[in-house]
């Protein structure tokens, strides 16, 4: 079946201009979550969406990122005014319920100029 | 808090064997290890549980000590494939991962 899909795979823009990445969990899974990987870096947890329950954003930076998801299926994490410091790939992960494996998307690779 | 990896890195040849350790100073309900190679996505080893239960899917052991906040990830007999950078990942629901061990096979 079809895994975690992310678009876009890569992402050029300038200092200061909003953007939105997008993540299709796999059909059926309850909990998603986004995390981040700078260059040669661990993963830093964003932020965790299960079921209904209200979002665990703790580990979102800054005010200026921000995310939801619709319809408890699809996700989109937005950064607004953007900054070099989040040039990084940006990670989605489902499972199918919290705690489970987790089963990681491609990434998409943001680069601000 | 981040749980702490050993090593940061470590190079073996093929057939030898590798321990990587994941220590949290906080209690653990469960560990997650995840298995990264160089510009592809983290890919899921195992997960291990508060009580003794595992789950996996490759032929990778680990253990899991409560009392000692501390997890093990086994590889016996490497191979060439299992070089990449090894997660681990701790707490309930959301993942707070370690910095990462890169293990790095040679024929």
């Amino acid at each position: 079946g079809a895994g975690v899909s992310q678009s876009p795979s890569n992402k050029v823009t300038e200092k200061g201009k909003d953007v939105e990445l997008r993540c299709d969990p796999i059909s059926g899974h309850t909990a998603l979550y986004w995390y981040r990987q700078s260059l040669g870096q661990g993963l830093e947890f964003l932020i965790y969406f299960q079921g209904n329950s209200a979002p665990d954003k703790s580990g979102l930076p800054s005010d200026r990122f921000s995310a939801e998801r619709t319809g408890g299926s699809v996700s989109t994490l937005t950064i607004q005014r953007t900054q070099q410091e989040d040039s990084a790939v940006y990670l989605c992960a489902s499972s199918s319920r919290g705690g489970d494996e987790q089963f990681f998307g491609p990434g998409t690779r943001l680069t601000v100029l | 808090q981040q749980p702490v990896q050993s090593p940061q890195a470590v190079i073996l040849r093929e057939g030898e064997d590798a321990v990587i350790n994941c220590s949290s100073s906080k209690a653990l309900y469960s560990v997650h290890w995840y298995r990264q190679k160089h510009g592809e996505a983290p890919v899921f080893l195992m997960i291990l549980l508060k009580g003794g239960e595992q789950k996996g899917h490759e032929k990778i052991s680990a253990s899991f000590n409560e009392k000692k906040q501390q997890s093990s990830l086994y590889l016996t007999a490497s191979q060439l494939s299992y070089s990449g950078t090894y997660f681990c990942g701790t707490e309930y629901g959301k993942l707070t991962f370690g910095q990462g061990t890169i293990l790095t096979v040679h024929p």
